[in-house]
Formats: structure tokens, C-alpha cells, sequence
């Protein structure tokens, strides 16, 4: 079966660095992805890995070990409209950008 | 990045009936349309997959008499939630993707209420 965990909820502080963590057994896999979810709101694409590393976005990184699997999203100088849920999604083939999701880690970033 | 409309945003329909969704890529052709559900506080889940001209992939749990997708051209996929149940009150979410994309556009979303 398809599996994927990252934690239920985290909290961090204004100005700091959060890294929200996400661990995946699937069938194949195509690429990892982390999406940004506003309450009531479509996902937004954050980042996508398909090789192992360190892809670097402004604020955001995300890390991708594939024998692992494992991967990280890295928020740096998080601001308060970071708050959100962010998902952790898996292509695991068959058609392209068939994702299974996971349950989300909700951030709530304090002042 | 490309974009994707999903219509209506919110819909309020009576138990028994049917609501139709729709989901247009505006700048790409879609060869592959997804569609999903999120209920509160959960993740999205994958309901069914359609291609362009063909039937949809449905996932196991997902019925497919219930939820009718058609994807009849390259810009347009349409779910319709045929005999509406309040258990079906839900977020519906649809996502498209082309030829040589990496990454599938989501539209923004339609927030389904049976009362």
C-alpha cells in the first residue's frame, strides 16, 4: 500500500526556521512534492524533488533522500503568513503527477 | 505558472439532487485531469484520474455511478455528484496536468454543502 507520515502539527516562532518532516513507502515514485494549503483554499506548489539533495527556493528548501524515504521542507525567517498546512505528496506513477498525499502538518507560527 | 479554473467556488444543493463541477486548464491543454476530496482537517485524496476522450480510473472505495467524470476535450473536465447526500458535503479539488510538465495545477477548489 501507499503510505506517507509527516506530523499532525507544529508550531514555531516569528523570524525563526522550521523544518517539517515527511517519511513515504509507495509503490514507485516519480517525484516528491510540498504544497502550502490556506484553510478553505487549493494547494499552492511549494517545491518538487525527484533527485536526491537540497533544492533551495528563497525561503523555503526542501531535501529529498529517495533510499530513505525521507524529505524535509525548510522554512527560514518564517513571517505569520506561513501559517498554513503543509502537504507532502507523492508521484507514485502510473500517470504522471498521480499523487498520493500526505495527512498535512498544520504550522502555526507565533509572534 | 499555468492556470487551471475550477467552477462554481461554493454550491448549497438539496439532498437527492445533482451538482455539476467544472474544471478548465485556461493556457494548457490538460491531457490528464484529477480530480480530488478533502474533508475538514484531512489531506486531499485522490478520487479518480481521466484522460482526454477516455473513461476515468476511479479509485477503490470511489463510486463511479455516483461521481460521473467526463473530460470530453483538453481544457475541460467535469465532475457531477449525481443524488447528493450530506455525507458528500465535502471540498472538491481538481487538478491538471500536460505533456511535459512536471507538476500538476490545482484549481481552486468547490466547496460542496447537501442539506
Amino acid at each position: 500500500g501507499q503510505n506517507i507520515d509527516q506530523p499532525t502539527e507544529m508550531t514555531a516562532t516569528e523570524g525563526a526556521i522550521v523544518q517539517i518532516n515527511c517519511t513515504y513507502q509507495t509503490s514507485g515514485f516519480n517525484g516528491l512534492f510540498w504544497y502550502q494549503q490556506h484553510a478553505g483554499e487549493a494547494p499552492t506548489f511549494l517545491s518538487y524533488n525527484v533527485l536526491d539533495g537540497l533544492e533551495e527556493k528563497g525561503r523555503f528548501s526542501s531535501f529529498l533522500s529517495r533510499s530513505k524515504g525521507y524529505s524535509y521542507l525548510l522554512l527560514k525567517e518564517l513571517q505569520m503568513k506561513d501559517s498554513a498546512s503543509y502537504l507532502c505528496a507523492v508521484d507514485y506513477g502510473g500517470a504522471t503527477n498521480k499523487l498520493i498525499f500526505g495527512t498535512g502538518t498544520l504550522l502555526a507560527v507565533q509572534p | 505558472g499555468a492556470v487551471v479554473s475550477q467552477h462554481p467556488s461554493w454550491v448549497i444543493c438539496k439532498s437527492g439532487t445533482s451538482v455539476k463541477i467544472e474544471c478548465r486548464s485556461l493556457d494548457f491543454q490538460a491531457t490528464t485531469m484529477f480530480w480530488y476530496r478533502q474533508f475538514p482537517k484531512q489531506s486531499l485524496m485522490l478520487m479518480a484520474t481521466s484522460n482526454e476522450g477516455s473513461k476515468a480510473t476511479y479509485e477503490q472505495g470511489v463510486e463511479k455511478d455516483k461521481f460521473l467524470i467526463n473530460h470530453a476535450s483538453l481544457t475541460l473536465s467535469t465532475l457531477t455528484v449525481t443524488s447528493a447526500h450530506p455525507e458528500d458535503s465535502s471540498f472538491y479539488i481538481c487538478s491538471a496536468a500536460g505533456t511535459g510538465v512536471t507538476e500538476a495545477f490545482f484549481g481552486q477548489g468547490t466547496r460542496l454543502t447537501v442539506v
